[in-house]
């Protein structure tokens, strides 16, 4: 089973320029999400899907674009990146149960470094 | 808003040994709870979840209580081995979103 899946693995970028970071689950998750993990700050929500069609606002959303291409795919876009946005991201999905008790499913990062 | 926080931040233990991570957390309107193992360079692996109506949740050597009331957790690791070394992380769900601990930076010395 893939799980979860993010594309690229790492990448450079100079200050200005964009890229959509990509994201794929093959578990039939309704819910969505993009973190941010930098050093001594854990992880922080950048935005999430609660279900396909829907996107909204996490923790730290400044900077950054999402889009819900559809149930599998979620999308996050760096529209002029900035250094302060060098981290690791993560993407994870969720099956919403019916009493909203389970887990997440997390893919394994995007290194992403801005000069 | 809510703050979660885990401590210690790092621990070093002797391979056998039995031991307590904490995780605690701020407002106690939660719907469960989360405990995850992140190996360096690699993404979270969920080890357990507590739903908000229980008090514990086992899986192997891996017990994790929860007390939702004084917003506590603790994610018991029993006959720790080197295999165990990672960073642990909490998460509670608050509905829709869910918030993250820095973690515990466990190393088991053989």
């Amino acid at each position: 089973n893939a799980g979860v899946t993010q594309t690229p693995k790492f990448q450079v970028l100079k200050t200005g320029q964009s890229m959509t970071l990509q994201c794929a689950q093959d578990m039939n998750h309704n819910s969505m999400y993009w973190y941010r993990q930098d050093p001594g700050m854990g992880l922080r929500l950048i935005y999430y899907s609660a279900s396909e069609g829907t996107t909204d606002k996490g923790e730290v959303p400044n900077g950054y674009n999402v889009s819900r291409l559809n149930k599998r795919e979620f999308s996050l876009r760096l529209e002029s990146a900035a250094p302060s946005q060098t981290s690791v991201y993560f993407c994870a999905s969720r099956s919403q149960g019916r009493f909203s008790n389970q887990p997440q499913h997390f893919g394994d990062g995007t290194r992403l470094s801005i000069l | 808003k809510q703050e979660v926080t885990q401590i210690p931040a790092a621990l070093s233990v002797p391979e056998g040994e039995n031991l307590v991570l904490n995780c605690s957390f701020t407002d106690s309107a939660i719907y469960n709870l989360q405990w995850f193992r992140q190996d360096p360079g690699k993404g979270l692996t969920s080890l357990l979840l507590i739903q908000s109506s229980q008090r514990e949740q086992t899986s192997g050597r891996l017990n994790a209580s929860l007390d939702k009331s004084s917003g506590r957790s603790t994610l018991y690791i029993a006959a720790s081995q080197p295999g165990d070394s990672a960073t642990y992380l909490c998460a509670v769900f608050t509905g829709n979103q869910f918030y993250f601990g820095t973690g515990t930076s466990l190393t088991v010395i053989p």
